[in-house]
Parts: structure tokens; sequence; C-alpha cells
């Protein structure tokens, strides 16, 4: 069974610091890893995903992940946060196989210090 | 694009009555669609997977005759909560895929805040 576990529910950063969001995941099969950003009362926006291409992925906003299956870990990246990335982050994993069904992590809430 | 778009974006109803939530895709066509409830500062919850012209498969733990779900054509699934209770209140997000080999992404839709009284 898949599973998708986000370390830290709250991260916090000053402005134009390093942003380290962290996404470690189960999968019997090559999985699809996905970022998604939401802003409140608001859907989700697709920052980024992983499906077996390249396994350092480039999104929107300046975010970037790296899949490191020895790890079994998809970290989201940013070298800069901005006080607009402050957000609530969810990592997500889709096994091949399995229909287009998501399972969500828990969810990390970034705050964003001027 | 891929423009998902969800309405009413907030209703309040009374409890003991239904409400019937849309979700269309705008620009595509949707031949899954997906139905998840987010309590405050929760997660996503799936609820149940749609496909056009067949029936929803819900989720371990979801009624299907409290929330019914149809999902009549390629662009839009309707979600209804049936005798809604105070406790059906949530944040009910849909989203869409293209169904096209090989895109495993979904598209969300803005979201909808059912508020019972």
């Amino acid at each position: 069974a898949q599973s998708v576990t986000q370390l830290g529910s709250h991260v916090s950063v000053s402005e134009g610091a390093l942003v380290l969001l962290r996404c470690n995941y189960s999968s019997s099969v090559p999985p699809y890893l996905f970022w998604y950003v939401q802003y409140p009362n608001q859907g989700l926006q697709l920052l980024l995903k992983y499906t077996s291409a390249a396994t350092l992925v480039k999104g929107i906003n300046g975010f970037e992940a790296e899949f490191k299956k020895s790890e079994t870990s998809f970290h989201l990246t940013k070298p800069s946060a901005h006080m607009s990335d402050a957000a609530e982050y969810f990592c997500a994993v889709s096994e091949k196989g399995q229909g287009f069904s998501f399972i969500f992590g828990k969810g990390t809430r970034l705050l964003v210090k001027p | 694009g891929a423009v998902v778009s969800q309405h009413p974006s907030w209703v309040i109803c009374k409890s003991g009555t239904s409400v019937k939530i849309e979700c269309r895709s705008l620009d595509f066509q949707a031949t899954t669609m997906f139905w998840y409830r987010q309590f405050p500062k929760q997660s996503l919850m799936l609820m149940a997977t749609s496909n056009e012209g067949s029936k929803a498969t819900y989720e371990q733990g979801v009624e299907k005759d409290k929330f019914l779900i149809n999902h009549a054509s390629l662009t839009l699934s309707t979600l209804t909560v049936t005798s809604a209770h105070p406790e059906d209140s949530s944040f009910y997000i849909c989203s869409a895929t293209k169904g096209l080999a090989g895109v495993y992404e979904q598209y969300f839709g803005p979201g909808t805040r059912l508020t019972v009284t």
C-alpha cells in the first residue's frame, strides 16, 4: 500500500532563506510524486511532478524537488523564500496501475518571516 | 490549460436539507473526477472516484447514500450532500483527470466551503 509522510506540520523560514519541505513515500511499485500548494480557502495548485523521467524536477515559482529512490524521498526546495510562498504544501503519491488515485500527505504549513 | 471550476464556492444550509455541489472541467473532457473532503488544517481525504456514465466508487467509511455523486457528462460531476448535519461542514474539493495515457495529473477545483447550521 502506498503512503506519504511529510515531516513537520509547520516550517518557519526567514525571507530569503532556503526552503526545505520533506516528503517520504512508501510504494510497492515506482510511484508518481507530486507537490501541491494551497492558499487559504482555495484549491490545490500543482508545483511540480515526478513521473519517472528526470529525478530532479523543476516546478513553478522557483521550486524544485529531487526523487531519491534509495531514500524513498521527494523533498521540495527553493533557494530563497519569498513572503508569497507562505501557504500549505502537500505531497502526494500515485501508483502506476492504480488509475489516477492520489494519496496525500498531511501537509506542511510554510511560514515566512520578514 | 486545464481549468476546473466548482459551484458554489461557499454555501450555508440548515440541518436536514440537501446541498448540491457542481464540479466542471472547463476546457477539457474529464474521464475521471474525484471528490475530496478537507477539514480545517488537515489534509485532503478522498471520498469517491467517479467515471463518466458509471457509478462512483466510494472510499471505505464514506456513506454512499449520504454523499450522492453523479457524473453525467465528461465535463460535469455533482456531489449532493443529503440530509446535511453540522458534522458535514467541511471544505469539499473536486479534481479531474484528462484520462490521457501517461498523464497522471489531477486538476483541482477551487473548493466549496459547506457550513451546516
